[in-house]
């Protein structure tokens, strides 16, 4: 059975810091999601990442992903307040389906 | 291009009363999705649809929950009679392919008492 894990699962910063979300899965996969859901809202799409050693930013959110090693990064720089929402990573191997990590709640302190 | 869209956006049943939710994917989108996502836990699949034709079911639990895409484009998820533990946010998403990048919808919150 697939199993997806993140770390942290919770995660408080000061505003201006870097820091980085683990995403460790146990299947093979060559693709790997990042998505951003806010408090009570729905699941907005970060990122999609295709293949090994692939990596993508946008602002601030940087994610790569090592399929070798079965594990996708999200780099935080210089955070905002903005940014404070839960982040989930979602692998889906050839042959199975979607399965989302439990998210790590990120919330930047000013 | 208009999003994914749910209905209802919140209900509260009370244990062993039906409940349907429907969902009116984006225009195109040939794979669409129904996820389960308890209070602090990440989105749980229960149905895959392409087209109107079930691709994976296998964590639905099919005594009580049921879902179908007629004509291949609009859903409905019913769930009958309801539990306490089905209380959850429902989501559904859909894609251009299995593949492609998911667009979720802004779920349909679910309380049992």
């Amino acid at each position: 059975e697939l199993k997806v894990e993140q770390n942290p699962l919770f995660l408080s910063m000061q505003e201006g810091k870097n820091y980085t979300i683990y995403c460790n899965y146990s299947t093979t996969s060559d693709r790997l999601y990042w998505y951003r859901q806010d408090p009570g809202k729905s699941l907005e799409s970060l990122f999609v990442l295709l293949s090994n050693g692939a990596v993508k930013q946008e602002g601030r959110l940087m994610a790569s992903l090592d399929t070798k090693a079965r594990l996708s990064t999200l780099h935080i720089t210089a955070a905002v307040h903005d940014l404070s929402a839960t982040y989930f990573c979602a692998v889906r191997p050839w042959g199975q389906n979607f399965v989302f990590g439990p998210g790590t709640r990120l919330s930047v302190l000013p | 291009e208009a999003g994914v869209a749910q209905s209802p956006r919140y209900k509260i049943i009370e244990k062993r009363q039906s409940v349907a939710f429907w969902c009116n994917p984006i225009s195109g989108h040939a794979t669409l999705y129904w996820y389960q996502q308890i209070l602090g836990q990440g989105p749980k699949l229960l149905i895959q649809f392409q087209n109107n034709g079930v691709v994976d079911d296998s964590q639905l639990p099919k005594d009580r929950f049921s879902a179908e895409r007629l004509k291949g484009v609009d859903s409905t998820l019913k769930i009958q009679p309801a539990k306490l533990e089905d209380s959850a946010v429902y989501l559904c998403a859909s894609s251009l392919d299995s593949k492609e990048t998911q667009y979720f919808g802004p779920g349909t919150r679910l309380l049992v008492l």
